[in-house]
């Protein structure tokens, strides 16, 4: 089992572009989590889907979409980069079993935004 | 306000000595409680969790954590504290409000260095 994979590792994106992040699982978890980490503020949720053709807003949404087609792949858009969106994103899933189930976390991506 | 509190940013130790990380948090209810630990440029791994029955709870790599309900705290301990656990620690806790999916909420982090 690979777990939890993301791409790409690293990205450098100027201003206005527009980039998508792909999550991977193969643990058949049906729950997928988009979480942005910047320094000083733990991780906040994004956005997260709890099954294939779902997704719902978390904490901070604004300027991000995603998409669930296939249940294990979660992407994460974003339209028009800004430098706020420079961050680290990590991808986690978890099964449907309640809330005291373990999110499994992907290594995460870099993202620079010039 | 509903909230995750890490007071400690960063904390430094001696290989061997003992460790307890804080974590207080701010909910209705008791939540689920978490710990997950981050090594520079990884993924979050899960330490240990706590969802009900024993308070003390034991996790991986010789860490434990003690949910005590009155001070509304879930404290990360190690009694002999290696160097390879220098790492970024997170409390990070699930607030029960209903439904089957797990939404965690973050603590900001306590660094821990360990020096030799």
């Amino acid at each position: 089992n690979a777990g939890v994979t993301q791409t790409p590792k690293f990205r450098v994106l100027k201003t206005g572009q527009s980039m998508t992040l792909l999550c991977a699982q193969d643990m058949n978890h049906e729950y997928m989590y988009w979480y942005r980490q910047d320094p000083g503020m733990g991780l906040r949720l994004i956005h997260y889907s709890v099954g294939e053709g779902t997704t719902a807003k978390g904490e901070v949404p604004d300027g991000y979409n995603v998409s669930r087609l296939k249940k294990q792949n979660f992407l994460l858009g974003l339209e028009s980069a800004a430098p706020s969106q420079t961050s680290v994103y990590f991808c986690a899933s978890t099964t449907d079993r309640g809330p005291q189930e373990t999110q499994y976390f992907g290594p995460g991506t870099r993202l620079l935004v010039l | 306000a509903q909230s995750v509190t890490q007071p400690d940013i960063h904390i430094t130790v001696s290989e061997g000595a003992s460790l307890e990380l804080r974590c207080n948090y701010s909910y209705g209810a008791t939540p689920y409680l978490f710990w997950y630990v981050q090594s520079p440029g990884q993924g979050l791994q899960l330490l240990l969790k706590y969802f009900s029955g024993d308070t003390l709870v034991q996790g991986i790599k010789g860490f434990e954590a003690e949910f005590k309900r009155s001070q509304s705290s879930f404290n990360l301990r190690k009694p002999s504290v290696h160097w390879s656990d220098a790492a970024e620690y997170f409390c990070a806790v699930d607030p029960r409000t209903g439904g089957t999916a797990s939404k965690l909420t973050f603590g900001t982090g306590t660094r821990l260095q360990v020096t030799l």
